[in-house]
């Protein structure tokens, strides 16, 4: 139990085009998710937190108009990386957590290449 | 906010030796602290937790410690096998705010054959 999905696994870009990444809990609903940028021989660093039916709150240094976070049901949250740069290149993970639990469950990445 | 320092980033040990991965919190009111296992360009794998009303947590060759007094805990893998080679990251988080969690920077474990 507790899956989390992530489509695509890997995408490549060109720079100022937009990207839309997905996150799905596949076999339990997620009130919250998170959203996760971790670049190369670094730690995840939380971009934003991602409750379902509401706007997400964002991290500090995080441009909410660049990366542009939905959450429209308790099984998905969307990651729309706008006007791509290749400094956006990076690995993004998302994870989500069940009502009332602790654990988050992650999901296994998106690697996105900007050229 | 929450600060997550862990130590050390890099660790190697030949196998069958134990191998020990500290983390030092900022936030006493922290409350579950989380161990994963990342291999190289996968997702981040729970390999075990602790709450902050436990002072320690075994799992097979797995365990962890935590002194909520000196606000650390620390990885514990005894046995260590090659397989256990991967970065190692700890976590911290409160349930007060949204379980959000905070990573240390993550230790990179070698275990030589």
């Amino acid at each position: 139990g507790a899956v989390v999905s992530q489509h695509p696994s890997r995408v490549i870009c060109k720079s100022g085009t937009s990207v839309k990444i997905e996150c799905r809990s596949l076999d339990f609903q997620a009130t919250t998710m998170f959203w996760y940028r971790q670049f190369p021989k670094q730690s995840l660093m939380l971009m934003a937190t991602s409750n379902e039916g509401s706007k997400a709150t964002y991290e500090q240094g995080v441009e909410k108009d660049k990366f542009l976070i939905n959450h429209a049901s308790l099984t998905l949250s969307t990651l729309t990386v706008t006007s791509a740069h290749p400094e956006d290149s990076s690995f993004y993970i998302c994870s989500a957590r069940p009502g009332g639990a602790t654990k988050q469950y992650f999901g296994p990445g998106t690697r996105l290449t900007v050229t | 906010g929450e600060n997550v320092e862990q130590h050390p980033s890099t660790l190697s040990v030949q196998e069958g030796d134990s191998a020990v991965i500290k983390c030092t919190y900022s936030d006493s009111a922290s409350n579950y602290f989380p161990w994963y296992k990342q291999e190289l360009g996968k997702r981040p794998q729970l390999i075990i937790d602790i709450r902050s009303n436990v002072g320690e947590k075994k799992d097979q060759r797995i365990a962890v410690t935590l002194n909520k007094t000196a606000k650390h805990f620390s990885l514990h893998i005894t046995e260590t096998q090659p397989e256990d080679s991967a970065v190692y990251f700890c976590a911290a988080s409160k349930s007060n705010a949204g379980n959000m969690l905070t990573f240390g920077g993550g230790t990179r474990l070698m275990v030589k054959p």
